[in-house]
């Protein structure tokens, strides 16, 4: 199984310009999350979705927006990227609440 | 919310055993976890532990929960090089999502 995979790991994005991060699990979880992480600050959680259907904001969603494609899939997108979102972006699944999360790889986003 | 905490540094002989620990605030968090990340990799879920648990040991690793303190640690016998990453410790809010600390830089020296 590949678990979660997350495209791209990289990407060097220019103030103003907008990407989608793409996000898929073959696991059959219910639940994604979009987290970022940044030094000595933990991972911080961007947005959700709990089901097929739903998404919900998390602690930091300001300049960013979800889909939830399908059970498999959950991108998400800046719409106009800031120096600020320069980050690393994970993303996570897992298949119900009483079940930790099984993490991708990361995309490491640089906004110059 | 939820406040999960960790000191942010741990340096270790190879040979020993790493303590590394968390604190968080919410009495009702039900499972507690921790996660090991190594350089440019995502999260690996290490272990976790219920809330009506005080103990577990798994190998190497052993998890304490302190329910009262909200305090929660997890050792690792004789620390090795491929130990050194950071550890995450993340807790359930009261919305069943996880909370992380900030997490613990280990260093394994020879």
């Amino acid at each position: 199984n590949a678990g979660v995979t997350q495209t791209p790991k990289f990407q060097v994005l220019k103030t103003g310009q907008s990407m989608t991060l793409q996000c898929a699990q073959d696991m059959n979880h219910n639940s994604m999350y979009w987290y970022r992480q940044d030094p000595g600050m933990g991972l911080r959680l961007i947005y959700y979705s709990a089901s097929e259907g739903t998404t919900d904001k998390g602690e930091v969603p300001n300049g960013y927006n979800v889909s939830r494609l399908n059970k498999r899939e959950f991108s998400l997108r800046l719409e106009s990227a800031a120096p600020s979102q320069t980050s690393v972006y994970f993303c996570a699944s897992r298949p119900g609440q009483l079940y930790g999360y099984t993490f991708g790889s990361g995309t490491r986003l640089t906004v110059v | 919310g939820e406040d999960v905490e960790q000191s942010l540094f741990l340096s270790v002989r190879e040979g020993d055993s790493s303590v590394i620990n968390c604190t968080y605030t919410d009495s009702s968090s039900t499972y507690l976890y921790w996660y090991k990340q190594e350089p440019g990799a995502g999260l690996q879920l290490l272990t976790y532990i219920f809330s009506n648990m005080d103990m577990k040991q798994d190998q190497r690793l052993t998890v304490l929960l302190n329910k009262k303190d909200k305090h929660l640690s997890l050792r690792i016998a004789d620390t090795q090089t491929g130990d050194s990453a950071i550890y995450f410790c993340a807790v359930t809010d009261s919305w069943g999502k996880l909370q992380f600390g900030a997490g613990t830089q280990v260093v394994v020296t020879p």
